[in-house]
């Protein structure tokens, strides 16, 4: 079966640094890809999404790149600052059986210290 | 504001008790989901429904039921809770059933004792 995993579970940095958060996905027929921010007692929030035909995509301070080669998936955020602290995760569906339907990674928890 | 609500926000049920958690959304979306996140697991799909009338069965459907009768709402019920079932439930839309952004709401806490 799928399976959307990160590389790392925890990502601290300082405010104005630039952050990297990656996630390794199993399934090569995957085709949609998508990021999500999670904050405490909230649902999640889009941020950006990446078809399989594109590798890179890029939304206000996000940047998505998509190493289909590897089946890695990575969101840069530049500048990040303090609101940017929150949960986040990766998901993806396929064109198969599980079109329309998102399997989760487990999250990356990210902190920004002022 | 557009967008999902959820109710109630949070639950405390004895085990094998009944349960319905509530899913409104106004955006009139065609597809709509519940999913339950677990510490450690992340979000996993229980149900799905593409359009009205029609639901289908995700990753973990066991225990659980949906329905959807009009395009709005999309009620999850649980039937005999049990402990296991102690999750945070998250309802979500999205305009179509595609690979396409799903709007989630902020979720009901529900623990089965």
């Amino acid at each position: 079966g799928e399976s959307v995993g990160l590389h790392l579970p925890t990502l601290s940095v300082q405010e104005g640094d630039n952050s990297i958060i990656n996630c390794a996905y199993s399934n090569s027929a995957s085709d949609y890809f998508i990021w999500y921010k999670q904050e405490s007692g909230k649902g999640p929030q889009f941020i950006i999404d990446i078809r399989s035909n594109m590798d890179k995509r890029q939304g206000q301070r996000v940047t998505v790149l998509l190493n289909k080669t590897v089946k890695h998936l990575s969101l840069q955020i530049a500048a990040t600052q303090p609101g940017d602290s929150a949960v986040y995760f990766c998901a993806t569906t396929d064109g198969g059986t599980s079109y329309g339907k998102l399997t989760f990674g487990q999250g990356t928890i990210l902190t920004v210290h002022p | 504001i557009a967008g999902i609500t959820q109710a109630p926000t949070s639950q405390i049920l004895a085990a094998g008790r009944r349960m319905t958690l509530r899913c409104t959304q106004d955006m009139r979306h065609n597809a709509m989901y519940w999913y339950r996140q677990d510490l450690g697991l992340g979000l996993r799909l229980i149900h799905y429904s593409n359009t009205a009338g029609t639901t289908g069965k995700g990753e973990v459907p066991d225990g659980y039921s949906v329905s959807r009768a009009n395009t709005d709402d999309f009620p999850l019920t649980l039937a005999s809770a049990v402990p296991s079932q102690t999750s945070v439930y998250f309802c979500a839309s999205s305009d179509e059933f595609s690979n396409q952004p799903q709007h989630f709401g902020d979720g009901t806490r529900l623990s089965i004792l």
